[in-house]
């Protein structure tokens, strides 16, 4: 089964509103980390927070980080259409150094 | 800087048919390589990752293999296509000395099996 898993599955947002996307996961992390996909594309990485911290900015982004609650969230702020794309969360696996897992994305369509 | 490429970017092949994907990496030495493969609106599943050459690790029994014949070079494989292997195929690379296991992906390779 999926670690990560976000909600919504799908959002839709005019240009300059927030776009908030979450991620739940089931175990232990070291480390949680968000990409973006465009149509056909592959991933790029967007942001890492580590488990000990409870928030993150780049940018126009900011990440943050419960580890009681198991759940990550993602908002990019003052949207503009060419955020238009997939995001997805990725957690690490306790024990190995190699391997991410991925939650099944968040698809983001920003109007003009 | 760092550059992964992958081909080709499209491929419709027969069932019963032979694959080769190949992906190769620039600008680093030593890094961890992956091969995902993401079904239509879904996340991605590890197929397959490799921590140096001749070493791959294997995450999910199917009909594919993986090579890594050089440090930066990995192949996926496959001696019989399915229908079900149909799909977008992503290789991605870390840093071998990375505590943090940011990954890094190629533009993909779209498969259709007919």
């Amino acid at each position: 089964s999926q670690q990560g898993e976000e909600d919504p599955q799908a959002l839709s947002i005019q240009e300059g509103e927030n776009a908030t996307m979450n991620c739940s996961y089931k175990t232990s992390i070291n480390n949680l980390q968000w990409y973006r996909q465009n149509s056909g594309r592959g991933l790029v990485h967007l942001i890492l927070i580590r488990s000990n911290e409870r928030e993150k900015h780049s940018g126009r982004l900011r990440v943050t980080l419960d580890t009681s609650k198991k759940s990550s969230s993602l908002l990019i702020t003052a949207s503009r259409a060419a955020d238009t794309a997939s995001y997805f969360c990725a957690t690490d696996v306790r024990g190995s150094s190699y391997k991410l897992i991925f939650g099944s994305g968040t698809r983001l369509l920003v109007r003009p | 800087s760092q550059t992964i490429h992958q081909w080709p970017a499209t491929l419709v092949q027969p069932v019963g048919s032979p694959l080769s994907l190949e992906c190769t990496v620039e600008g680093t030495s030593n890094p961890n390589l992956y091969w995902y493969r993401q079904a239509a609106g879904r996340g991605l599943q590890l197929l397959f990752y490799s921590v140096g050459i001749g070493q791959i690790s294997s995450e999910v029994p199917q009909n594919l293999s993986a090579s890594r014949p050089q440090d930066r070079q990995f192949i996926l494989s496959s001696k019989k296509l399915l229908l079900s292997d149909s799909g977008f195929y992503l290789c991605a690379w870390s840093a071998g000395t990375s505590s943090y296991n940011e990954q890094f992906f190629g533009p993909g390779t779209r498969l259709t099996v007919l």
